[in-house]
């Protein structure tokens, strides 16, 4: 099973709706982030959470809100969707007590906004 | 990434070594990381250095000099299945938006001839 999971894994949907998309993981960490991705733009953090009620602005935050309802799931949502907001979007979570604490990353959600 | 720079695309063949560069430039420098995204996938964890020098790990390694704001992927004994973006990442506790989340660089794109 995997470890961190994205629901939907694709979705197309349309100017001005409002669109939910979900993360949950399973391997105990308390922190978890959001980030989309775009060809030639790399990847851009959008919202954090280093735990359940604790929530941080990213880089490119507007348009987007998130909402964490348990260790296990933090959700990130399009109050309006646009067409810019087209992208893949990528939960990942990381635990401070690693060495590292290297991000582990769920499959992506694509998006097409319409 | 903004302050991350990299290559967008390089091209080796099957069975030689491989260099990939990545320059950085933060005020509160606290790790770098490597990451290998196949298309369509999501990224995974390479490698981590926060102290000079170098850091090896099977086929891969990875150097950092904090001093000039240098990093690079060495990949050696070259196989297709390594065709993949490549990035990296840098956590900059300097900054703001990110805190202690990562700072990515746009990619770079290494395809592996026959």
């Amino acid at each position: 099973d995997a470890d961190v999971t994205q629901t939907p894994r694709n979705r197309i949907t349309k100017t001005g709706k409002r669109i939910m998309l979900e993360c949950s993981q399973t391997k105990g960490h308390d922190r978890m982030y959001w980030y989309r991705q775009d060809p030639g733009l790399g990847l851009r953090l959008i919202y954090y959470s280093f735990d359940v009620k604790d929530i941080n602005k990213g880089e490119i935050s507007d348009g987007y809100s998130v909402s964490r309802q348990a260790q296990a799931k933090f959700s990130l949502s399009l109050e309006s969707a646009i067409p810019n907001q087209t992208a893949l979007y990528f939960c990942a979570t990381s635990d401070l007590e690693t060495r590292a604490d290297e991000q582990f990353f769920g499959p992506g959600t694509r998006l097409t906004v319409l | 990434g903004q302050n991350i720079d990299q290559p967008t695309e390089m091209t080796a063949t099957e069975g030689a070594i491989v260099q990939i560069n990545c320059t950085y430039q933060t005020s509160g420098f606290n790790g770098l990381f490597w990451y290998q995204q196949h298309a369509g996938e999501a990224p995974t964890f390479l490698s981590y250095n926060v102290l000079d020098g170098l850091e090896e790990k099977g086929r891969f390694s990875s150097f950092l000099s904090r001093s000039k704001g240098y990093s690079y992927l060495l990949l050696k004994e070259l196989q297709m299945k390594d065709s993949a973006s490549y990035l990296c990442a840098v956590r900059d506790l300097s900054n703001s938006n990110s805190g202690y989340a990562l700072n990515f660089g746009k990619g770079t794109s290494l395809l592996v001839t026959p």
